[in-house]
């Protein structure tokens, strides 16, 4: 069971912004970095970017992140049809000393 | 540059057992963490264990405790999943990743490719 929670599909036309939240609580999100991964099938998970804008060399930017309190969003903007994947939100829980991830967010580029 | 190589996976009869390696390149390990992650087919990611830097503190998802144990090889630079009495539900691609910093709570950039657990009679 997935305790931090997305929507399960999202969707977008190419040069749109989309943004996908990912709520948790105090003990994960609101304690910790929020991490955002994308996944292809077949391919290993991708780290996109993590609080306040930090990308990994090679994300472009149009890949930007936001967090306040227990809920964090992940936005795309000018979106491409190589963008459609499945997104997954991830933070640890204090609490529990775990990684807590997102059920998936499968985006389709219409 | 950090690479990292699951191996290790296959197909395995329920209460089975199986040691999967995460083999990583490119840096001393031991001073990183290392954490383990599945996708189960048609399912989302799941967290299941981690094992800090520094021959530091192991962790486990409920899901896996007391039957899922981690540990490392500094001499191999390789971290090992130990995985003992196997059901259907831990059929799963397993993913390992390096973290950034020798905490387990850091960042996990560096990913495998997977190696495919199925565990069926």
């Amino acid at each position: 069971q997935s305790v931090l929670t997305q929507p399960p599909a999202a969707s977008g036309t190419p040069g749109q912004r989309v943004t996908i939240s990912c709520s948790g609580s105090t003990f994960n999100i609101g304690s910790n970095h929020v991490y955002w991964y994308r996944l292809l099938p077949g391919t290993a998970p991708k780290l996109l970017i993590y609080t306040n804008n930090q990308r990994p060399s090679g994300v472009p930017d149009r890949f930007s992140d936001s967090k306040s309190g227990t809920s964090a969003s992940l936005a795309i903007s000018g979106l491409r049809s190589e963008d459609e994947a499945v997104y997954y939100c991830a933070a640890w829980d204090d609490s529990l000393s775990v990684w807590m991830f997102g059920g998936g967010t499968k985006l389709t580029v219409l | 540059e950090v690479q990292v190589l699951e191996s290790g996976g296959g197909l395995v009869q329920p209460g089975g057992s199986l040691r999967l390696s995460c083999t990583v390149s490119g840096s001393t390990y031991s001073d990183y963490a290392v954490t383990w992650v599945r996708q189960a087919p048609g399912k989302g990611l799941e967290w299941i264990s981690g094992i800090a830097g520094r021959g530091g503190s192991t962790y486990y998802a409920e899901t896996v405790k007391g039957r899922f144990t981690i540990s490392g090889d500094k001499s191999k630079n390789t971290v090992y999943l130990q995985m003992s009495g196997l059901r259907a539900q831990d059929t799963a691609v397993y993913y390992c990743a390096r973290g950034n910093s020798w905490e387990p709570y850091g960042t996990f950039a560096v990913w495998g490719h997977g190696t495919m657990v199925t565990v069926s009679s």
